[in-house]
């Protein structure tokens, strides 16, 4: 059974322009989160999908957005990119997104901004 | 504002010592806690977790903690460690309000041991 797998692992982009992160949740899970970590900190929560649709978000601005795919899969598109966006990007999935299931982290998606 | 503090950024310690990794939050609500931890270029594991119960939560690893109310704290324990356990440790709190399901992590404790 794979586990959380995101892709790419490694991506440089430059000020200003788009990216695009996917991910693949564990098999029998629904829910996908999303998390930035810059470097030396804890992870901060992004939003959350299920069900198709955005259930709770953190403090991000609108460049940050999200998608769930029928098959649960999830992508994270950041626009107009900023220095401060170069971070380790972490998805994670559970069932039913209550705080009683696990969550199971991915490896992360490191995002290089030039 | 909800938040969750990890009082030592670096530990230090030898093989076969045991350590405490101190961890405090702040709520007036019931929340859940949790220990991750985080070996380098790998996404987060779940250590243990406390959602209601006892208070002392046994996880992987021989690792503990125990959930303490009136001081609000988390600190993690493991009473011998090994190099294997030479990682970065993450303390997170959820359950927020009613939230479903995000998670506030501390900023991290990097564990090393040595031998």
């Amino acid at each position: 059974d794979a586990g959380v797998t995101q892709s790419p692992t490694h991506l440089i982009k430059t000020r200003g322009q788009q990216v695009t992160l996917r991910c693949s949740p564990k098999s029998g899970h629904d829910t996908v989160s999303w998390y930035q970590q810059a470097l030396g900190q804890g992870p901060q929560f992004i939003f959350q999908y299920y069900e198709e649709e955005e259930r709770q978000r953190g403090n991000f601005p609108d460049r940050f957005s999200g998608h769930q795919f029928p098959n649960y899969s999830s992508e994270l598109n950041v626009n107009a990119l900023l220095l401060g966006d170069s971070a380790l990007y972490l998805c994670a999935s559970s069932f039913g997104g209550s705080p009683y299931n696990e969550q199971f982290f991915g490896p992360g998606t490191r995002l290089t901004v030039l | 504002a909800q938040s969750v503090t990890q009082l030592d950024s670096q530990v230090p310690v030898f093989e076969e010592a045991p350590v405490e990794l101190r961890c405090n939050y702040s709520s007036s609500v019931s929340v859940y806690l949790f220990w991750y931890v985080q070996y380098p270029n790998q996404g987060l594991q779940l250590l243990l977790k406390y959602l209601s119960g006892s208070t002392l939560v046994k996880g992987i690893n021989g690792f503990e903690a125990e959930f303490n109310k009136s001081q609000t704290s988390f600190h993690l324990r493991k009473p011998s460690v090994h190099i294997s356990d030479t990682a970065e440790y993450f303390c997170a709190a959820g359950g927020y309000g009613g939230s479903q399901g995000n998670l506030i992590f501390g900023k991290g404790t990097k564990l090393s041991v040595k031998p």
